[in-house]
């Protein structure tokens, strides 16, 4: 069975820097999805950015771009410019293409932006 | 596009109560899936239909729960009789149909039902 994993519960960052947000899953398959969902106060999950396993072109949404190391089975998510409506809680989900529609998300990484 | 749509937003019930929640996909999705949040256990899928069918409710914790998808604009979530621990977010996603490999097949995720039960 697949599992994600999101080591960091809490990071922050200020106004205008960098930040990493972690994430590594286990799988078998050689082919699947990755996403990134933003959830802020307001409760509604919102698609980051996705990222297709066989493309080896690193995602990149405005502000948001992943580090997708295949071998490594890491999927980090990268804000630059941090800005105070980014602070969330960040999760990083996994969805195979065989046979099932399921996401399987990790526990989550709340993400603070300090002014 | 008005998303998807859950009702009620909040619900307070009473331990022994039956609860019903409800969701409309968007117009066009084919796939449905009810998510339930807490502290503790984080996102869990507890059930997903494909064109009003169930594919997989594994994750359906007990018998006090069940899924209806009586046509493709409609689907409910039930609880009887609910418990504290039941108390939760619950979110209702819909994605759109396959269309190849390349397909994202993106869950577009509702506001939301946050249900206590005291």
């Amino acid at each position: 069975a697949q599992t994600v994993t999101q080591s960091q519960p809490e990071m922050s960052v200020q106004e205008a820097e960098t930040v990493t947000l972690s994430c590594t899953y286990d799988t078998s398959e050689s082919d699947y999805y990755l996403f990134w969902y933003k959830q802020p106060p307001s409760r509604q999950m919102i698609l980051v950015i996705r990222q297709e396993a066989y493309k080896q072109q690193n995602a990149t949404e405005n502000r948001f771009s992943v580090n997708f190391q295949k071998a490594a089975k890491s999927f980090s998510l990268k804000i630059s410019d941090s800005q105070l409506g980014d602070a969330a809680m960040y999760f990083c989900a996994y969805r195979s293409v065989y046979n099932t529609d399921k996401l399987i998300f990790g526990t989550g990484t709340r993400l603070q932006v300090f002014p | 596009d008005a998303g998807v749509i859950q009702s009620p937003r909040h619900e307070v019930t009473e331990m022994g109560q039956e609860v019903t929640l409800r969701c409309k996909p968007i117009s066009g999705h084919n796939s449905l899936f009810w998510y339930r949040q807490t502290m503790m256990r984080g996102l869990e899928l507890l059930i997903y239909f494909n064109n009003n069918v169930p594919i997989d409710d594994s994750g359906m914790p007990e018998d006090r729960f069940s899924a209806k998808m009586p046509n493709a604009s409609f689907s409910t979530l039930k609880i009887q009789p609910s418990e504290p621990r039941d108390s939760a977010v619950y979110f209702c996603a819909s994605s759109p149909p396959t269309s190849g490999k390349s397909s994202y097949n993106e869950q577009f995720f509702g506001p939301g039902t946050r249900l206590t039960v005291l």
